[in-house]
C-alpha cells in the first residue's frame, strides 16, 4: 500500500530553474526521509527530518516537514544537470520512531535537469 | 558508517535458470532485511521482510515459491528467483534498517536482473 503520493511523479526542467516536490500522506509519520536514486544504484539518503515544522537545508536543497508530520516537500534552487535522478521520500510510521520496521515508500518523482 | 553488499550487480541468464541474490551487511549485524522490487523510473516495491531464524513475511501478492527468502545469519539475507521468466526481469534492491531512533535503511547497490 502506497501512503505516501509525490507529485510531480515526472519534472523535466532546464538548467538554472527552481522546483519543489511534494509528498504528501494522510497518516503521521515519526520521521520522514529524501533520498535520490540514479539509475542501477541504490538510493542514497539525503536528510531526515523528525520535527513537525522542521526545515533543513543541503546547499542548494531544502527539505521541510510539515507541521503536522503527515507531509514534506523538497525545493531545489537553481537545479543542475547533476540534480538529475528519482527522487523518494520515506516514511517510519511507528510512533516510537524507527525500531527496525520498514519505511514506507513515496511514489517517486524522476527528475531531469536538461543542460 | 553501516554498509550493505549486494551481488551480483548484474545478472543475465536464460529463461528457466534459477538465480541468487546475496545481501550482506559488512559491519553490523541485521535481524531485519528488505527486499524491494524496482521498474524503470519508479519507487520501490516491497517484497518481502527477511527475518533472521524464521520465515520470511510477504507482501500481498508476492509468490513466496517464486521468490525464496533465507536468512541465515545475522549478516547474511538471500533472494533465490525460482525458474525465472522474462517478466521476472527488473532491478532488485536489499536494504537493513538502521539501529537507534529515526535512523535511516542502509540499502544495496542492487541487482540488475535480465531473464532471456
Amino acid at each position: 500500500t502506497q501512503l505516501l503520493e509525490q507529485s510531480p511523479q515526472f519534472l523535466s526542467i532546464q538548467e538554472g530553474e527552481n522546483l519543489t516536490v511534494y509528498c504528501n500522506s494522510s497518516s503521521v509519520f515519526s520521521s520522514l526521509q529524501w533520498y535520490r536514486q540514479e539509475p542501477g544504484e541504490g538510493p542514497v539518503l539525503l536528510v531526515t527530518v523528525v520535527t513537525g515544522g522542521e526545515v533543513k537545508k543541503l546547499k542548494r536543497l531544502t527539505f521541510q516537514f510539515g507541521d503536522a508530520r503527515k507531509d514534506s516537500s523538497l525545493h531545489i534552487t537553481a537545479a543542475q544537470p547533476g540534480d538529475t535522478g528519482l527522487y523518494l521520500c520515506a516514511g517510519d510510521p511507528t510512533t516510537q520512531g524507527n525500531t527496525g520496521n520498514q519505511f514506507y515508500f513515496g511514489t517517486g518523482t524522476s527528475l531531469t535537469v536538461i543542460p | 558508517g553501516a554498509v550493505v553488499s549486494q551481488h551480483p550487480s548484474w545478472v543475465i541468464c536464460k529463461s528457466g535458470t534459477s538465480v541468487k541474490i546475496e545481501c550482506r551487511s559488512l559491519d553490523f549485524q541485521a535481524t531485519t532485511m528488505f527486499w524491494y522490487r524496482q521498474f524503470p523510473k519508479q519507487s520501490l516495491m516491497l517484497m518481502a521482510t527477511s527475518n533472521e531464524g524464521s520465515k520470511a513475511t510477504y507482501e500481498q501478492g508476492v509468490e513466496k515459491d517464486k521468490f525464496l527468502i533465507n536468512h541465515a545469519s545475522l549478516t547474511l539475507s538471500t533472494l533465490t528467483v525460482t525458474s525465472a521468466h522474462p517478466e521476472d526481469s527488473s532491478f532488485y534492491i536489499c536494504s537493513a534498517p538502521g539501529t537507534g531512533l529515526n535512523q535511516p535503511q542502509h540499502f544495496g547497490d542492487g541487482t540488475r536482473l535480465s531473464i532471456l
